[in-house]
């Protein structure tokens, strides 16, 4: 099995800064790898597809970059609405895994 | 619009059976993979199980292969999981989901929480 992990694991931010999430694979993914942002009482929301492809009406502040087994996930300056969980998952090789998440908390 | 509307949660005690639906809309169920991923209370996300549009490929956690079933139903837009010899590690939210190898879950139901307790 691949294993992701994320780090950090939690951050405390304020609005206006840039955030960074890294995610780590245990193995090549050939950029099958997606972000998400939860949260709480709520379905994730797909970010960010094959590493660095924006999804439909998510915002340009988000982007991912990366390749091979080490990904980023940015957001260029934080708003209040970014106040979540993120979480990384690669769906290239069965089964597939999820990181553990990164709380994006407020400082 | 693309909705799934997840049903079918609820209380069961240890060792009991559950079977989750998912009503799928807004988009041509056929063509696509779908998954069930859970999340457990205070915990992160766990993929489930996927199966591919015409069900030919069917793929499971090994956390719940042999006691859970994914199935579907094309001409129903829906999506089943059967889910038998329940644990109390089985407690979660399951969410059904459009995606499955290769490709991103674009798309998620609102979830339905499965307690196993006795």
């Amino acid at each position: 099995d691949i294993q992701m992990t994320q780090s950090p694991s939690s951050l405390s931010a304020s609005v206006g800064d840039r955030v960074t999430i890294t995610c780590r694979a245990s193995q090549r993914v050939n950029n099958f790898l997606n972000w998400y942002q939860q949260k709480p009482g709520k379905a994730p929301r797909l970010l960010i597809y094959a590493a660095f492809s924006l999804q439909g009406g998510v915002p340009s502040r988000f982007s991912g970059s990366g390749s091979g087994t080490d990904f980023t996930l940015t957001i260029s300056s934080l708003q209040p609405e970014d106040f979540a969980t993120y979480y990384c998952q690669q769906t290239y090789s069965m089964p597939i895994t999820f990181g553990g998440g990164t709380e994006v908390e407020i400082k | 619009e693309v909705q799934l509307v997840d049903s079918g949660g609820g209380l069961v005690k240890p060792g009991g059976s559950l079977r989750l639906s998912c009503a799928a809309s807004g988009f041509t169920f056929s063509s696509y993979s779908m998954n069930w991923v859970r999340q457990a209370p205070g915990k992160g996300l766990e993929w489930v199980s996927s199966i591919t549009s015409s069900s030919t490929y069917i793929y499971y956690a090994d956390s719940v292969k042999g006691r859970f079933t994914v199935s579907r139903d094309n001409a129903k837009n829906s999506l089943f999981l059967q889910m038998n010899g329940l644990r109390g590690e089985d407690t979660a939210v399951y969410y059904c989901a459009r995606g499955g190898a290769y490709s991103p879950d674009d798309f998620w139901g609102q979830g339905t929480l499965v307690t196993v307790s006795s």
